[in-house]
């Protein structure tokens, strides 16, 4: 059983449109972190959320953490093909085990 | 740049063989972590040391072991290699013990043939 749940697993838009991707689990998380990836690359932070309820952004990315810290999502506006990769979500809820979800591949079509 | 490095960048072996992978955390990080993927098991955490000790374990094989030196730099061992092995290595550090804000390396790419 995955501990954190990202949904869906795979996403392809045009650009301009919005979208949403959600991670999920039945854990209460510190913090959690989302990170993209690209093909043959390693992960860049995007952000990390502390506080329930909470709302950050990034440009055209904004990030929410669930009230009860146990879900986050990410809202990307006005999608653009540099925004195409794989979006990952993580969190640390128990002995130190970092924990990742498998992630969200983003296609954004010029 | 996230200031993680990792060598080498790709390494092919033969199956039965040993390698070792190298990475230096980013200025100041006490933290280092390794992480396995695949393309059908997206990142797994295999070990976590922070300050040269071992701090964490995750699905880390008997086959594997790392360490992480006083000046350090981390290294992961893979022994007794087998097809399945055959993954995207990363390496990635962060100030602290917890797992806030990861800084990830380029990976290393291992091919066992």
């Amino acid at each position: 059983t995955q501990l954190l749940e990202q949904s869906p697993q795979f996403l392809s838009i045009q650009e301009g449109e919005n979208l949403t991707v959600y991670c999920n689990s039945s854990s209460v998380f510190s913090s959690l972190q989302w990170y993209r990836q690209e093909p043959g690359e390693g992960p860049v932070l995007l952000v990390t959320v502390v506080t329930g309820g909470e709302v950050k952004k990034l440009k055209r990315l904004t990030f929410q953490f669930g009230d009860a810290r146990k879900d986050s999502s990410l809202h990307i506006t006005a999608a653009q093909p540099g925004d195409t990769g794989l979006y990952l979500c993580a969190g640390d809820p128990n002995a130190g085990k970092s924990t990742f979800g498998d992630g969200t591949t983003l296609t954004v079509k010029p | 740049d996230s200031g993680v490095t990792q060598t080498p960048k790709h390494l092919i072996t033969a199956t039965g063989q040993r390698v070792t992978l190298r990475c230096s955390p980013r200025s100041g990080d006490l933290s280092v972590y390794w992480y396995q993927q695949s393309l059908d098991q997206g990142l797994q955490f295999l070990i976590q040391y922070y300050n040269g000790e071992e701090r964490a374990k995750g699905n880390i094989l008997e086959r594997f072991s790392a360490q992480q030196f006083p000046d350090l730099h981390s290294e992961l061992n893979l022994s007794s290699l087998e097809l399945g092995d055959s993954a995207l290595y990363f390496c990635a550090s962060s100030i602290g013990q917890s797992n806030y804000e990861q800084y990830f390396g380029p990976g290393t790419r291992l091919t066992v043939t």
